[in-house]
């Protein structure tokens, strides 16, 4: 068990670019959630994949913002027209399915700095 | 998501045993209470949860009222690398898969 993996850690990014993030889930987790969280508040929920199929889309991800997970394995987030309240920190957590009682194991983050 | 209502922070002494308390007065029979708690500069971490009754592990334990409407997570002897936010959910444990929802938590200090 190698924990989820996020990368990169940090990313500076110009207002306007575009930026990727990625998220490995540990092997045997079929859901993976993205949240995002400002300083001083819990994380607030993104979205949610089961396998490679998106299940919920928070209303927080505005059309800028899209989510993949192709193969049911790592996950992408995009950002696109970055805006300097996009500034955050991204999270990945990933679960095992058949249980709501299964905890979740979440990454380390991406901090993004739009400037 | 059934809301919970924790205090903002909290302080103990290193060595001591601290409980932190959580309010949840609109439990739902199938709701299951979750603890996760956040180090600086790294994602929540999972602590403990339970149903009805009290629960322990290597981490913690959960102390859980007999109406569900509150609960306390207790640290039986708090370190300097306890000092973190804590966090408090309710997760609905039947049907579909429900997602976490993080409130604001409680921010424990840990001092010598």
């Amino acid at each position: 068990d190698t924990g989820v993996s996020q990368d990169p850690r940090h990313k500076i990014t110009k207002r306007g670019q575009n930026v990727t993030f990625r998220c490995d889930p540990i092997s045997e987790h079929n859901r993976l959630y993205w949240y995002r969280q400002t300083l001083g508040q819990g994380p607030e929920f993104l979205t949610y994949f089961q396998n490679e199929a998106q299940l919920e889309k928070s209303r927080l991800l505005s059309d800028r913002f899209s989510a993949e997970r192709p193969k049911g394995s790592f996950s992408t987030l995009e950002i696109q027209r970055t805006e300097q309240g996009d500034s955050a920190m991204y999270l990945c957590a990933s679960s095992r399915g058949g249980s709501e009682n299964y905890g979740y194991t979440f990454g380390s983050g991406t901090r993004l700095t739009v400037v | 998501d059934a809301k919970t209502t924790q205090p903002n922070s909290m302080e103990s002494n290193e060595e001591e045993p601290v409980h932190l308390p959580c309010n949840h007065s609109t439990i739902s029979g199938t709701d299951y209470i979750h603890w996760y708690r956040q180090l600086p500069s790294q994602g929540p971490e999972y602590v403990i949860h339970g149903l009805t009754s009290n629960v322990n592990n290597r981490m913690a334990s959960l102390a859980i009222a007999e109406d569900r409407k509150s609960s306390t997570l207790i640290l039986h002897r708090a370190t300097l690398r306890d000092a973190a936010v804590y966090y408090c959910i309710l997760r609905d444990g039947a049907g579909t898969a429900s997602k976490l929802t993080f409130g604001t938590g409680t921010r424990l200090q840990v001092t010598l």
